[in-house]
């Protein structure tokens, strides 16, 4: 199956503690993003690459960080410095790092603060 | 200041029944807009796409509309099934660095029997 994959489903985190989301994609894609998802609120990104070994910062990056150092993975890690991390993270890939054509989604995580 | 806004936040429908869902945006320079699907937990599928050329397309029972001079876009259901119950998200591309896309906070659909 192609597609984009994340892991995991769900994550529970203590505060304090980092956590971090897997994304793969087996698409070919150059571009992939990450996303949050709050209740009531549009999608807010958080990072993205448009090639491997290269990064940006989106409108909410702070305590947050990533890693892009293979074409299908894009890893997000949660640290204790997100003071209110929990809620839905959509990873996303597009076959054109720039392009305008179609984002393709990840089934989600959902991420809870115990 | 790039904005969605979507209409309404949520609707509750009979099954078999139309609707139609609006989004108004302020993005520019815009670049195209999209509909897409979100089931409950789980990520948006698109439904389409629509470039500044385009004032309408069509994807089964939804068909989407676009007015580029008045910033607004409608998606329109027909014959409602119960498994249209979802998110709808409008979002607009802006042909700026990066392909950034500016996201409608949805409108709730749920279709009743």
């Amino acid at each position: 199956d192609g597609g984009i994959t994340q892991s995991p489903k769900y994550l529970f985190r203590k505060e304090g503690q980092n956590v971090t989301l897997s994304c793969e994609q087996n698409l070919n894609h150059d571009a992939m993003y990450w996303y949050r998802q709050d209740p009531g609120q549009g999608l807010r990104l958080i990072y993205y690459s448009q090639i491997v070994n290269d990064f940006q910062k989106g409108d909410i990056a702070e305590g947050y960080s990533v890693s892009r150092e293979k074409k299908e993975s894009f890893p997000l890690t949660v640290t204790s410095a997100q003071k209110n991390p929990t809620a839905f993270y959509l990873c996303a890939s597009n076959l054109l790092a720039g392009g305008f054509d179609e984002q393709f989604f990840g089934p989600g995580t959902r991420l809870t603060v115990l | 200041k790039n904005q969605v806004e979507q209409s309404p936040q949520s609707l509750i429908i009979l099954e078999g029944k139309n609707c139609t869902l609006q989004c108004n945006y302020t993005v520019s320079p815009f670049s195209n807009l999209r509909w897409y699907k979100q089931d409950t937990g789980r990520g948006p599928v698109s439904l389409t796409i629509m470039t500044f050329s385009e004032n309408t397309k069509s994807n089964g029972r939804y068909t989407a509309t676009l007015d580029a001079d008045t910033k607004q876009s409608s998606l329109h259901i027909t014959a409602s099934q119960l498994s249209d119950s979802a998110s709808y998200i409008c979002v607009v591309s802006s042909r700026g660095a990066g392909n950034k896309l500016v996201f409608g906070a949805g409108t709730i659909l749920r279709v009743k029997s």
